[in-house]
C-alpha cells in the first residue's frame, strides 16, 4: 500500500475552519483516499473517502488534487469534539484491503 | 451508520491466563474482519485479518497460536489472547468491512478493549 505523510499536529479555533493536509504521491490509480480519526481511548471513526473527485457528507469535506498526490480534510466548522488524532490512509478497494494506519495527525481545536 | 460492538470494553486478567474479546457487526455482515492492537501513545498495528469461515491471516510477527481468532458467523469474530502476559497489555480493536444494505467495502471499528494483564 502506498504511504502517506501528515504534519504531527496542528490547531485552530473553535468554529473556524480546519483544514488537514495529506500527501500521498506515491498513490496508484485504483487507491482511495480514506480518512478516519481516533478519540482518546476510542476506536477510529470513518469520516470520507474518495478517490479522484472532491467528496462531501455531513461530517467533512475531502479534496483530492488533480495528480491526486495530495489531499485536504475540510472540517467546516471545528467544534472541542472535533479534537482527535486524524489518520489519511490509501486503500485499495475490495473487503479483505488492509487498512494501515501511519501516525496521523493531532488535531486540537481550542476554544 | 454501521455499528460494530465489542465486548468487554475493559478486562484486567491475571498472568497466565486466556481472555476472549468478541467483535459484533450489529446491522450489517462483515465477510472480512481486522484486528488491530494499539499500545500508548501509538498508532494502530494491524494484527490479522479474519475472513468468516477461513483461517485467520497473521500479520508478521504475530503469534498465531497466542492470538487466536475465529470468525465463525458474519456478524462475530472473537479473538482469544492465551496465556496472557504483562506485555500483553494494550488496547485492541476489531474493525468489521461491509455495511448496511450488503456488498460494502467501509471498514468500520468497534470502541476497543482495554487489556491489562497483572
Amino acid at each position: 500500500d502506498a504511504k502517506t505523510t501528515q504534519p504531527t499536529s496542528m490547531d485552530c479555533a473553535e468554529g473556524r475552519a480546519a483544514n488537514l493536509p495529506c500527501n500521498h504521491s506515491t498513490i496508484s490509480g485504483n487507491e482511495y483516499v480514506y480518512w478516519y480519526r481516533q478519540i482518546h481511548s476510542q476506536g477510529p471513526q470513518y469520516i470520507i473517502h474518495g478517490l479522484k473527485n472532491n467528496e462531501t457528507n455531513e461530517m467533512a469535506s475531502l479534496i483530492i488534487t488533480e495528480d491526486r498526490k495530495s489531499s485536504t480534510l475540510i472540517l467546516p466548522h471545528a467544534t472541542l469534539r472535533d479534537t482527535a488524532v486524524y489518520y489519511c490512509i490509501v486503500r485499495l478497494t475490495g473487503a479483505n484491503s488492509k487498512l494501515t494506519f501511519g501516525k496521523g495527525i493531532t488535531l486540537s481545536v481550542r476554544p | 451508520g454501521a455499528v460494530v460492538s465489542q465486548h468487554p470494553s475493559w478486562v484486567i486478567c491475571k498472568s497466565g491466563t486466556s481472555v476472549k474479546i468478541e467483535c459484533r457487526s450489529l446491522d450489517f455482515q462483515a465477510t472480512t474482519m481486522f484486528w488491530y492492537r494499539q499500545f500508548p501513545k501509538q498508532s494502530l498495528m494491524l494484527m490479522a485479518t479474519s475472513n468468516e469461515g477461513s483461517k485467520a491471516t497473521y500479520e508478521q510477527g504475530v503469534e498465531k497460536d497466542k492470538f487466536l481468532i475465529n470468525h465463525a458467523s458474519l456478524t462475530l469474530s472473537t479473538l482469544t489472547v492465551t496465556s496472557a502476559h504483562p506485555e500483553d497489555s494494550s488496547f485492541y480493536i476489531c474493525s468489521a468491512v461491509g455495511g448496511p444494505g450488503g456488498g460494502g467495502t467501509e471498514a468500520f471499528f468497534g470502541q476497543g478493549t482495554r487489556l491489562t494483564v497483572v
